[in-house]
């Protein structure tokens, strides 16, 4: 067990729905990021905040959005839903998101777009 | 161009062996970290082992250690004694320096290690 929590686990939608993604990070750390894995593009990230603010963006798209809460809480809000948008996505979070830093994942959520 | 290769896609190993997955990455930063990474088929993706760049010494964990080759740019994961639990997908993956303060981990496409009993 990392200490990474995310709901839901499972995920089951239509197109054009929006969902949200919900995780908290380990006890002390400050960052939380965001990642997609599918079976097309493999890992990808997605975004990253630190302390609530965003700190570093990836290939995310801009049906999707994310923040950071005052309690370190993160939530991935994903809209206008698309069957290419089903995949794993994993938040991860570390200490201080600095260059030697680990990041730990959670189990992810399995989200199925029909 | 890729940053991060795993050039085996899938491998099979005999318990007990000693099994070494393969990883060469690409960076121009002087300052970078090396991570490897298991996910099971249960798909929750377990931090194993990390290599700093300016590290003198390759690093250990358990059973797990880290062939690290700079002026080569691998970083392959030696497995010693390979259990049946550690069948699973290995990923490696690379984060470059502070480079606009950007700490993402680029990832290789993964090495599916299968032990066999």
């Amino acid at each position: 067990d990392s200490g990474v929590t995310q709901t839901p686990k499972h995920l089951i939608t239509a197109t054009g729905q929006r969902v949200t993604l919900r995780c908290s990070p380990r006890s002390g750390d400050l960052s939380v990021y965001w990642y997609q894995q599918s079976l097309d593009q493999g890992l990808q990230f997605l975004i990253q905040y630190y302390n609530g603010e965003e700190r570093a963006k990836g290939n995310i798209l801009e049906r999707f959005s994310a923040q950071q809460f005052p309690d370190l809480h993160s939530e991935l809000n994903l809209s206008s839903l698309e069957l290419g948008d089903s995949a794993l996505y994993f938040c991860a979070s570390s200490e201080a998101g600095g260059d030697t830093d680990t990041q730990y994942f959670g189990p992810g959520t399995r989200l199925t777009v029909l | 161009a890729q940053k991060i290769t795993q050039t085996q896609p899938g491998m099979f190993v005999q318990e007990k062996e000693a099994v070494t997955l393969d990883c060469t990455y690409d960076t121009s930063d002087p300052s970078y970290g090396l991570f490897w990474y298991k996910q099971p088929s249960s798909g929750e993706m377990i931090f194993l082992i990390y290599q700093g760049s300016y590290d003198q010494q390759n690093a250990t964990e358990g059973r797990y250690s880290l062939n690290f080759q700079k002026a080569r740019k691998s970083a392959n994961l030696v497995i010693s004694a390979s259990q049946l639990g550690d069948s699973a997908m290995y990923f490696c993956a690379m984060r470059e320096g502070y480079m606009d303060s950007n700490y993402q981990l680029i990832w290789g496409a993964g090495t599916k290690l299968i032990i066999k009993p």
